[in-house]
């Protein structure tokens, strides 16, 4: 089975411009949870989306959005860039919502604001 | 709000040697799942071993065992026979209910493992 996958693998944009980043997740797999990956934050938790719905919501401002298509494919979006969005994007799929299932991670998406 | 803590911003191991990583976390739930992710350079977050907190039994996924103190809210990872595979960030995580239906995973800053030939 495939993993999750992630796409572009790597980004670079100028501050104020906008982004989309694309993650499909392991086939069946209903949810998906994205997460910033930054040296000086490490983890943080960015949303969940559930049959095309955002269940849950981290601290990020509303520049970050997101939304999952019918085929369980999301994409995230941050719109007018900012130095301090460089990061890593990773996403996660898991069968459900909920505290059984385990998440699977994407290999990321690196993004650099300059 | 949910809090995991790895003191241990690095770590060093000489090859087939244990190493124990620590981890403690801050809940108010009494349902939640702790997690072990290794993620080696290469990036890709990879599960290494979990832990049902109902359970007393501490996990154990070959040479990955966990010492899961639930009162201390202590959640160590040991590792035994240290292969040089085994370099790579270690993040503990906590899985609970976050509100509203909702369940989040939160992660510690994360342990950088290196493994000496």
């Amino acid at each position: 089975k495939a993993g999750v996958t992630q796409t572009p693998r790597y980004l670079i944009k100028t501050r104020g411009q906008q982004v989309t980043l694309s993650c499909s997740p392991i086939s069946g797999h209903r949810s998906v949870s994205w997460y910033q990956q930054t040296p000086g934050q490490g983890l943080q938790f960015l949303f969940e989306y559930f049959s095309e719905t955002q269940r849950n919501k981290g601290n990020f401002p509303g520049r970050f959005s997101g939304r999952q298509f019918s085929n369980s494919r999301s994409e995230m979006n941050v719109s007018t860039l900012e130095l301090g969005d460089s990061a890593l994007y990773l996403c996660a799929s898991s069968w459900g919502t909920g505290i059984v299932y385990e998440q699977y991670f994407g290999p990321g998406t690196r993004l650099t604001v300059t | 709000a949910q809090t995991v803590t790895q003191s241990q911003p690095e770590m060093s191991v000489q090859e087939a040697e244990t190493v124990t990583l620590s981890c403690t976390y801050d809940t108010s739930e009494s349902d939640y799942y702790l997690f072990w992710y290794k993620q080696p350079p290469s990036r890709q977050m990879i599960l290494v071993i979990r832990q049902e907190a109902y359970k007393q039994q501490n996990a154990t996924e070959n040479r990955f065992s966990v010492n899961f103190q639930k009162a201390a809210k202590s959640f160590s990872l040991k590792i035994s026979d240290s292969q040089l595979g085994d370099a790579a960030m270690y993040f503990c995580a906590s899985f609970q209910y976050s509100g509203a239906g909702s369940y989040q995973l939160t992660f510690g800053k994360g342990t950088k493992l290196s493994v000496i030939p």
